[in-house]
């Protein structure tokens, strides 16, 4: 069974903070990693993706891979209460191609203190 | 389309009576998704079409649901006598293979 885990929460943090989200994996072949967000009422939209070891960043949002430790992590810098909302990781076990498909974290529901 | 789409958007039904959800993904995606959300909880996966095939319907929670897909594009995803325990978000979601999965806005169904 491939598993997802994201730590517990919900983590709060005050305006302006770093925000840190983690995620753990249990398939050691996954190549491919995202990191979606949900705002209250509505539906996942993708906000980073990621597939090779390190950093990549794209504005506030740094995405960390590490697939030795098979962990995946999301910073926001500058958290803001717009941020506030539940955030899925999602792994798929291909790069790509058939019969492939992401495996989603439950979430984690983070909120931003003004 | 620019993006998912999905029908219809609330469906309030009595308990005991069939629905249809519907989606119609972006022009192009081959992987169409179904995914089921409760209030407060995860998305629960229900079952993946490739083309018109399904190779994963692992999620089905019962032989009340069935999904089809015709002409590698729209899916009805169909609940059969419906119970209280179905009333959820029903999300659809495609993609192009193995890649980053777009969702629909969901449809809210309510069993009363």
């Amino acid at each position: 069974q491939k598993e997802v885990e994201q730590n517990s929460g919900p983590l709060s943090v005050p305006e302006g903070a770093i925000a840190s989200l983690n995620c753990t994996y249990s398939d050691r072949g996954s190549q491919s990693f995202f990191w979606y967000r949900q705002y209250s009422g509505k539906s996942p939209e993708l906000i980073m993706s990621i597939y090779s070891n390190g950093d990549k960043e794209d504005g506030r949002f740094t995405a960390q891979l590490n697939k030795a430790s098979q962990y995946v992590s999301l910073l926001i810098r500058d958290s803001q209460p717009s941020d506030s909302a539940t955030y899925l990781c999602a792994v798929n076990p291909r790069y790509t191609g058939a019969n492939s498909k992401l495996t989603f974290g439950k979430g984690i529901t983070l909120s931003v203190r003004p | 389309g620019a993006g998912v789409s999905q029908s219809p958007s609330n469906k309030v039904t009595e308990k005991g009576k069939d629905v249809e959800l519907r989606c119609d993904p972006i022009s192009g995606h081959t992987a169409l998704y179904w995914y089921r959300q409760s209030l407060g909880q995860g998305l629960e996966f229900l079952i993946y079409f490739q083309g018109n095939s399904a190779p994963d319907k692992s999620g089905l929670p019962s032989d009340r649901f069935s999904a089809e897909r015709t002409g590698g594009s729209v899916s009805t995803l169909t609940i059969q006598r419906t119970q209280q325990e179905d009333s959820a978000v029903y999300l659809c979601a495609s993609s192009l293979p193995g890649l980053t999965e777009f969702f629909g806005p969901g449809t809210r169904l309510t069993v009363l």
